[in-house]
């Protein structure tokens, strides 16, 4: 079982820039979150999705950010334009039901740079 | 505001000894709770759970006690090995469709030989 995939893993790139982060949930699994982590707000919900459809997007910081899930087995968050305060490591979970009372597995998490 | 107060950034321990972490909630609609552990450079892994409907559950060296009165939950590791020094989250949800894990930040567990 290969878990969750996300990449890149590390991404530095220059304020105003675009950036996309991707990520494969496990097979099977119906649910799907993004979070952010940072030293001062710890591990922080952005987004998740139930069966592809975005269910509560209230984590997301402003409108630079926005996540699509086209189909059960990928998703992208993007950030247009990034800004230095977006640096930080992005994870991507996933879980096999819709319901809140289950374990989430995470992938690796993807550590943004944005000078 | 946040749901999930681990109050304790760090906590340094010796071998052998019991490691102690703490995690209080706000929401009294929270009826699961789980603790993860995180290594340097990669993802938060599930490590123990417990339901509202028990105050302990135990997992070999892990054991987890719920205080539903208090809204506090605990982590107990004994004994404790110097593996076991990660980031340890507490999270929180209510046992609802669509609804997802609230996360406290953390507490660094340091584990000395």
């Amino acid at each position: 079982d290969a878990g969750v995939i996300q990449s890149p893993r590390h991404e530095v790139t220059e304020m105003g820039q675009e950036v996309t982060l991707r990520c494969k949930p496990i097979s099977g699994h119906n649910s799907l979150f993004w979070y952010r982590q940072t030293m001062m707000r710890g591990l922080e919900l952005l987004i998740y999705f139930n069966n592809n459809v975005p269910i509560d997007d209230s984590g997301m910081p402003e409108d630079r950010f926005s996540a699509k899930m086209p189909n059960a087995s990928f998703s992208t968050l993007k950030i247009q334009p990034s800004e230095p305060r977006d640096s930080a490591v992005y994870f991507c979970a996933s879980t096999p039901n819709s319901g809140g009372a289950d374990t989430q597995y995470f992938g690796p998490g993807t550590r943004l740079t944005v000078l | 505001d946040q749901q999930v107060k681990q109050n304790s950034p760090s906590l340094s321990v010796q071998e052998g000894r019991i490691s102690i972490l703490n995690c209080d909630y706000t929401n009294s609609m929270f009826d699961y709770f789980l603790w993860y552990k995180k290594y340097p450079a990669e993802g938060p892994t599930f490590l123990i759970s417990i339901s509202s409907i028990k105050d302990k559950n135990e997992d070999g060296r892990f054991t987890v006690f719920l205080n539903k009165s208090a809204k506090h939950l605990s982590l107990h590791i004994v004994p404790s090995q110097p593996g076991d020094s990660a980031v340890y989250f507490c999270a929180a949800s209510s046992n609802q469709a669509g609804t997802a894990l609230i996360f406290g930040k953390g507490t660094t567990l340091s584990v000395s030989s």
